[in-house]
């Protein structure tokens, strides 16, 4: 079974502060995502790394970065902590061959900024 | 523009009826696509998938369906049960356009409640 684990389930943070998150996963998954939920918008794509030390912006890059210094993890960083980044933070993995894209997902890191 | 539309943001439905959730895509490129469950609090969790060369596929009490001609396809559950409870994600990915087919494109979600 793939296991793509996160390194918190919650996080309180104050505005200003600098956050990270990090997602391992075990697979020797080439691939690696994170997401942000917020409710009636789904899943929206902050970046992603089809390789290590490779990344690539997603649909809502902005206030974020990301670290990819070894295959098995991903991290993404806040550099200055928000309000508007309260959310449900969501890291997946993926293999790049076999025609298929099949993305399996941690269990989230819900991060409320005050 | 979204691209993966799920038109419906929630269904109730009668324990051991079938549930019907629907998604539209626009995306002519698109030819894999997916279904997830998410439960509250945790990560979605893989259903079933899809590709465009099938017009059906089955695995237990879950079918989804593709109709490619009308962009669009349909995730259904029979019998429904009060643990199928929970947010479904269509979503959908172009396979063949270099480095954005690793990318998934996500519908905002279905709440399905299955009432006892």
């Amino acid at each position: 079974d793939v296991k793509v684990t996160q390194s918190s389930r919650y996080l309180v943070k104050r505005t200003g502060e600098k956050v990270f998150l990090e997602c391992v996963q075990d697979m020797d998954h080439e691939n690696m995502f994170w997401y942000r939920q917020d409710p009636g918008l789904g899943l929206r794509l902050i970046y992603f790394s089809y390789d290590v030390k490779m990344k690539e912006k997603g649909d809502i890059p902005e206030g974020y970065s990301v670290s990819r210094e070894k295959k098995e993890r991903f991290s993404l960083i806040l550099e200055s902590a928000s309000t508007n980044q309260t959310s449900m933070y969501l890291c997946a993995s993926s293999l790049s061959s076999g025609g298929r894209k099949t993305q399996y997902f941690g269990p989230g890191t819900r991060l409320l900024v005050l | 523009d979204q691209q993966v539309k799920q038109n419906s943001p929630s269904l109730s439905v009668q324990e051991g009826r079938i549930s019907i959730l629907n998604c539209d895509y626009t995306n002519s490129m698109f030819d894999y696509f997916l279904w997830y469950k998410k439960y509250p609090a945790e990560g979605p969790t893989f259903l079933i998938s899809i590709s465009s060369i099938k017009d059906k596929n089955e695995d237990g009490r879950f079918t989804v369906f593709l109709n490619k001609s009308a962009k669009h396809l349909s995730l259904h559950i029979v019998p429904s049960q009060p643990g199928d409870s929970a947010v479904y994600f269509c979503a959908a990915a172009d396979t063949y356009s270099g480095a954005g087919s690793y990318q998934l494109t996500f519908g905002k979600g279905t709440k399905l409640s299955v009432i006892p």
